[in-house]
């Protein structure tokens, strides 16, 4: 079965560091990825994507994702991080051509000033 | 375009009483979720819509949850019974195609008491 992990529940931060956050999956298949954000009280916000093509995939907010087929990782990057990404973050896997997408349990991320 | 438009934002309601959750689409998005999000068990995808057509609503949790697309600008979530244990915040998501990911709402946070 598909399944989708996130090992870090919690990641604090200074502000302008970098950050990584992991997530995990297990697929038979190349499925599609997502990387979502929510800030509190607001549904989630689509960062970025993946399901074919180049394994880095950019997108908004700064924010990049690698996929690595050997690894099942789809991690999570920014090069500088700002006080207003402070935030959970999920990732979210599902099989292409079907909306079954199951999503990790969330990331929070802490920024310190 | 506004986005998807959810209401109400906040629902308080006593046990067995009916409650009837709202949603508005992004118009020409072709795909609606309903999502509940809840600490325990995270994201849990409850059904979806293609073009108006319930597709798959394998995560109703109970005879208790219906949900109907009357057109393309509009779907509810009616939870009749409610019970204390459906408490959670409801989201709906809109999507225009396989592999575009999603637009969410700001999402309903149910209250039974």
């Amino acid at each position: 079965a598909q399944s989708v992990t996130q090992p870090d529940i919690h990641i604090t931060v200074s502000e302008g560091a970098s950050l990584e956050l992991r997530c995990n999956y297990s697929y038979g298949a190349t499925p599609y990825l997502f990387w979502y954000v929510q800030s509190p009280g607001q549904g989630l916000q689509l960062l970025l994507k993946y399901f074919s093509g180049d394994t880095l995939v950019q997108g908004i907010k700064g924010f990049e994702a690698e996929f690595k087929r050997s690894q099942s990782s789809f991690n999570l990057r920014k090069p500088s991080v700002h006080w207003s990404d402070a935030a959970e973050y999920f990732c979210a896997v599902g099989p292409s051509g079907t909306y079954k997408y199951i999503f990790g349990t969330g990331t929070r991320l802490k920024v310190l000033a | 375009d506004a986005g998807v438009i959810q209401s109400p934002r906040h629902e308080v309601t006593e046990m067995g009483q009916e409650v009837t959750l709202r949603c508005k689409p992004i118009s020409g998005h072709d795909y609606l979720f309903w999502y509940r999000q809840t600490m325990m068990r995270g994201l849990e995808l409850l059904i979806y819509f293609n073009n108006n057509v319930p597709i798959d609503d394998s995560g109703m949790p109970e005879d208790r949850f219906s949900a109907k697309m009357p057109n393309a600008s509009f779907s509810t979530l009616k939870i009749q019974p409610s019970e204390p244990r459906d408490s959670a915040v409801y989201f709906c998501a809109s999507s225009p195609g396989t592999g575009d990911g999603y637009t969410f709402g700001s999402g309903t946070r149910l209250t039974v008491v």
